[in-house]
């Protein structure tokens, strides 16, 4: 079952912080983050548990409430760097990771 | 540091020609995980190996196999091409068991396309 995400984009400037979410319809043992930029392969952010943990990354930063099946990834004044896309990938059972469709970032200047 | 090494990186097929795209994952990973990525859409999973058994299996066509072999590496195979195989193949693997505690390490693709 794949994790829907929103919003499909977004555009900030530097600075600037965003909330991206991922929601599933399914019980998840684990969510995970990976950014992906054109023409690159996704490269991984991190990965939420159960027990609703929030985890950080720099300035980014993401929850887990297993009980509503969402994840929240936080930019936090986001850098030109943070441009790409985003994929939450949730797994529902052992060596599967079903990613969403992501979120695009922009950050302009 | 030693990172997923796909080959070739770039493709060009036929339709109804053959393609054998190959992975080599980080030493020590036993896990391996192959992903579909069409233009713009989202990494779709095809398949996974664990200690050189399938361990999982998506939506990879009937005219696609895999195997992970006795050094790790593994190999996808790509039968009557269509166009709709048109896509950037990902490898990706993990140490251990994988999911859900072992993050995802990505190889930079093998970008097909079929003509």
């Amino acid at each position: 079952q794949q994790p829907v995400q929103s919003p499909q984009a977004v555009i900030l400037r530097e600075g600037e912080d965003a909330v991206i979410n991922c929601s599933s319809s399914k019980a998840l043992y684990s969510v995970h983050w990976y950014r992906q930029k054109h023409g690159e392969a996704p490269v991984f952010l991190m990965i939420l548990l159960k027990g609703g943990e929030q985890k950080g990354h720099d300035k980014i930063s993401a929850s887990f409430n297993e009980k509503k099946q969402q994840s929240s990834l936080y930019l936090t004044a986001s850098q030109l760097s943070y441009s790409g896309t985003y994929f939450c990938g949730t797994e529902e059972r052992d060596n599967r990771l079903a990613f969403g469709k992501g979120n695009q970032v922009v950050v302009i200047p | 540091a030693a990172g997923v090494i796909q080959s070739p990186r770039h493709l060009i097929k036929e339709k109804r020609e053959t393609a054998t795209l190959k992975c080599y994952p980080i030493p020590r990973h036993d896990t391996v995980y192959w992903y579909q990525q069409g233009p713009g859409q989202d990494p779709q999973f095809l398949i996974s190996f664990y200690e050189k058994m399938q361990s999982d299996k998506g939506s990879i066509p009937d005219r696609f196999s895999a195997q992970q072999f006795s050094d790790y590496h593994s190999e996808l195979n790509m039968s009557s091409l269509e166009l709709g195989d048109s896509a950037l193949y990902f490898c990706a693997s993990s140490l251990g068991t994988g999911l859900p505690n072992e993050k995802l390490f990505f190889g930079s693709g093998t970008q097909l396309s079929v003509l």
